[in-house]
C-alpha cells in the first residue's frame, strides 16, 4: 500500500539558508500534519492542512511557512535557518471521517542538519 | 507542560510475557488517544487507537485501556516478540485541535 512519501530524507544547511521539505500523503488522503522531533524528544505539532486549508496551527516558527497543493502535497519552507532547527521533520497524512480526522499515517521523515 | 506523560523512559521484558506501557495525561479535552511505534530513522507507525468513549480496544496482540477518571491508559502486548523492540509513544487528539500531542516514548526492550 501507498505510504506518505517524504523528500528529501537528509539534507544539510548552513545557518541563515532557506530549505524546502516536500511530503506526498497517502492518496485520497485530504488532511496533512508536520511535525518537527528534536533530538531525544517527542514530535512537536507544526501545522495542518484540510483540503488546501491551514487547519490548524502548533508550534510553528514566524521563519516557517507551509502551504498545501492542488494535488494534495504539502511542502514546508523553512528560512533564516538556525543550529536549533535541526531535528527531524514528519509529514502525517489521515483521512476527514465524520466531524473529526482519526489516525494519522507517517512518513519516514526528513532529517534536516542547520551547521 | 506535558499534557501526555509517559513517566517510564525504557521498560525491559522477557519474550513471551505481557509488556504494559503507561500514559498519562492532564487536558480533560482529550478525546481520542492513539499509540504509535517507531523505530529509529523510521517514522512513526499507527498501532492502535482508543476513543473517550470506550475503555477498551482490542487489535491481536495489542490492547489498549482507558481510564478516564484516573486520566490514564496504557497499552497491553501479549505475548511480547522480539520485534515489537521499539519506541512506543503516546499521543492524544481533542479539543477541536488537528494536531496530536505526544508523550516523550518508552523504549520497550524484548530480551530473549
Amino acid at each position: 500500500a501507498a505510504g506518505v512519501i517524504q523528500s528529501p530524507r537528509h539534507l544539510i544547511k548552513e545557518k541563515r539558508e532557506t530549505a524546502t521539505l516536500k511530503c506526498y500523503p497517502i492518496p485520497r488522503h485530504d488532511t496533512v500534519y508536520w511535525y518537527q522531533q528534536g533530538p531525544g524528544q517527542d514530535p512537536q505539532f507544526l501545522i495542518s492542512f484540510y483540503e488546501k486549508m491551514q487547519s490548524d496551527k502548533g508550534s510553528i516558527p514566524d521563519r516557517f511557512s507551509a502551504q498545501q497543493f492542488s494535488d494534495y502535497h504539502s511542502e514546508l519552507n523553512m528560512s533564516s535557518l538556525e543550529l536549533g532547527d535541526s531535528a527531524l521533520y514528519f509529514c502525517a497524512s489521515s483521512s476527514y471521517q465524520g466531524d473529526r480526522n482519526r489516525e494519522a499515517f507517517f512518513g519516514q521523515g526528513t532529517r534536516l542538519t542547520v551547521v | 507542560d506535558q499534557q501526555v506523560k509517559q513517566n517510564s523512559p525504557s521498560l525491559s521484558v522477557q519474550e513471551g510475557r505481557i509488556s504494559i506501557l503507561n500514559c498519562d495525561y492532564t487536558n480533560s479535552m482529550f478525546d481520542y488517544f492513539l499509540w504509535y511505534k517507531k523505530y529509529p530513522a523510521e517514522g512513526p507507525t499507527f498501532l492502535i487507537s482508543i476513543s473517550s468513549i470506550k475503555d477498551k480496544n482490542e487489535d491481536g496482540r495489542f490492547t489498549v485501556f482507558l481510564n478516564k477518571s484516573a486520566k490514564h491508559l496504557s497499552l497491553h502486548i501479549v505475548p511480547s516478540q522480539p520485534g515489537d523492540s521499539a519506541v512506543y509513544f503516546c499521543a492524544a487528539s481533542g479539543g477541536g485541535a488537528d494536531g496530536l500531542t505526544f508523550g516523550k516514548g518508552t523504549h520497550l526492550i524484548i530480551q530473549p
